[in-house]
């Protein structure tokens, strides 16, 4: 079965680096979003992604991040000046369409630790 | 603010034994319920998915239910097995907002032999 990769799994940066963690989402899928799990809290929607251009993001979500589809099959969030509070699970998903009944396939996540 | 919450936070159960899970939400308009199973260090996996005209809907030994009249929702795990030990996690889709999802914060079974 077809599934939502996601590199590195586990990534460790200091503090005011930037960091770019990669999906690649299901080749037929069309929609792509990006959630955090603070450890021990719920996971939290950052943003949605369709037709090349970033279609919902939540109040998290500000000037510090940005998403890119560089090419057909990779999707990226990029942290830039990360801080402490960046630590967490950064979870990609994807979905054939947003009708009701269509699933979100979730990546196994990107530990992100900061230092 | 659109809210998802869950009870118990964790439980413990025998293998064999069956367990309910609860979840109640707050958003509005409602879209759909979904539950998910989240093995430790792995990401959510879809287990069920209900609209407002669906009661119940199973998928192997899960089943979930849905009452949109009192905004409640419970999942069912029948004849548990130690695979069963993971985060489960009700999660809520508004009409609006692009299929945001609200998220709960998942009730912790673990399933000892």
């Amino acid at each position: 079965e077809p599934e939502v990769t996601q590199t590195p799994s586990h990534q460790v940066t200091q503090m005011g680096q930037e960091v770019i963690l990669r999906c690649v989402p299901i080749s037929n899928h069309l929609y792509f979003y990006w959630y955090r799990q603070i450890l021990g809290q719920k996971v939290e929607f950052l943003v949605s992604f369709y037709n090349n251009e970033i279609s919902e993001k939540s109040e998290i979500f500000d000037d510090q991040f940005s998403v890119e589809r560089p090419d057909g099959s990779n999707f990226t969030l990029k942290i830039r000046s990360t801080k402490l509070e960046d630590s967490a699970m950064y979870f990609c998903a994807s979905s054939v369409g947003q009708g009701m009944g269509q699933p979100q396939h979730f990546g196994d996540g990107t530990r992100l630790s900061i230092l | 603010k659109n809210q998802v919450e869950q009870s118990p936070q964790s439980l413990i159960i025998l293998e064999g034994k069956n367990c309910t899970l609860q979840c109640n939400y707050t958003v509005s308009p409602f879209s759909n319920l979904r539950w998910y199973k989240q093995d430790t260090g792995r990401g959510p996996v879809s287990l069920t998915i209900m609209t407002f005209s669906e009661n119940t809907k199973s998928n192997g030994r899960y089943t979930a239910t849905l009452d949109a009249d009192t905004k409640q929702s419970s999942l069912h795990i029948t004849a548990s097995q130690l695979s069963d030990s993971a985060s489960y996690i009700c999660v809520v889709s508004s009409h609006y907002g692009n299929n945001r999802l609200a998220f709960g914060k998942g009730n912790q079974v673990v399933v000892i032999p």
